[in-house]
């Protein structure tokens, strides 16, 4: 089956730098997605890694470790606007699975 | 703006009911997906297509029914549900092209709730 961890909840401190990992075990790999959703809104897209590696956008970057079945989305300077949940998604051809998503609180 | 619209936002009805959800994107991308989203749960994907044709039904029980028109269009036909098929239905594009693929953009979703 296709299996994708992340922890549940995190909480940080703004201005801080906070890391969500996620750990994967799928039949096939063509690329593994960050999405942030805030609550009642759609999934956006944060990040994009297919190779082993760091891809770093802005405040966002991501790491992949395709031989650990690992990556790990990092938030630098948090925001309050942050606080939302993160999602990390794996996919194989045309089929997506997603994690339970990891919800991060952001406090003053 | 996300360029994927969805309607209604928000649907509630009785198991005996038959209603249709509709998605629209404006990308130019050429596949589009269903997802279900429950509480605690992670993203459950439903349908693909590519081109207009299906190319993925993950298990998805008879009682749901999609239909993909052109590339811009699609609609998920609700018939006889159950009260655990309340959740958030989103849609999503993307554009693949080849060994390249693309992030998705996701619509606003739709609220069911099945009384």
């Amino acid at each position: 089956g296709q299996n994708i961890d992340q922890p549940t909840e995190m909480t940080a401190t703004e201005g801080a730098i906070v890391q969500i990992n996620c750990t994967y075990q799928t039949s096939g790999f063509n690329g593994l997605f960050w999405y942030q959703q805030h609550a009642g809104e759609a999934p956006t897209f944060l990040s994009y890694n297919v190779l082993d590696g760091l891809e770093e956008k802005g405040r966002f970057s991501s790491f992949l470790s395709r031989s650990k079945g690992y990556s790990y989305l990092l938030l630098k300077e948090l925001q309050m606007k942050d606080s939302a949940s993160y999602l990390c998604a794996v996919r194989n051809f045309n089929k997506f699975y997603f994690g339970s998503g990891t919800k991060l609180n952001v406090k003053p | 703006e996300t360029g994927v619209t969805q309607t209604p936002r928000h649907l509630v009805m009785g198991m005996t009911n038959k209603k249709s959800l509709k998605c629209e994107q404006h990308l130019g991308h050429n596949a589009m997906y269903w997802y279900k989203q429950s509480a605690k749960k992670p993203l459950e994907l439903m349908f693909v297509y590519n081109f207009k044709e299906q190319t993925e039904n993950n298990s998805v029980p008879s009682r749901f029914s999609p239909e993909c028109p052109n590339s811009s269009h699609l609609f998920l036909h609700l018939h006889t549900l159950q009260p655990e098929d309340s959740a958030l239905y989103l849609c999503a594009s993307s554009q693949d092209e080849g060994g390249s693929y693309n992030e998705q953009f996701f619509g606003p979703g739709t609220r069911l709730t099945v009384l």
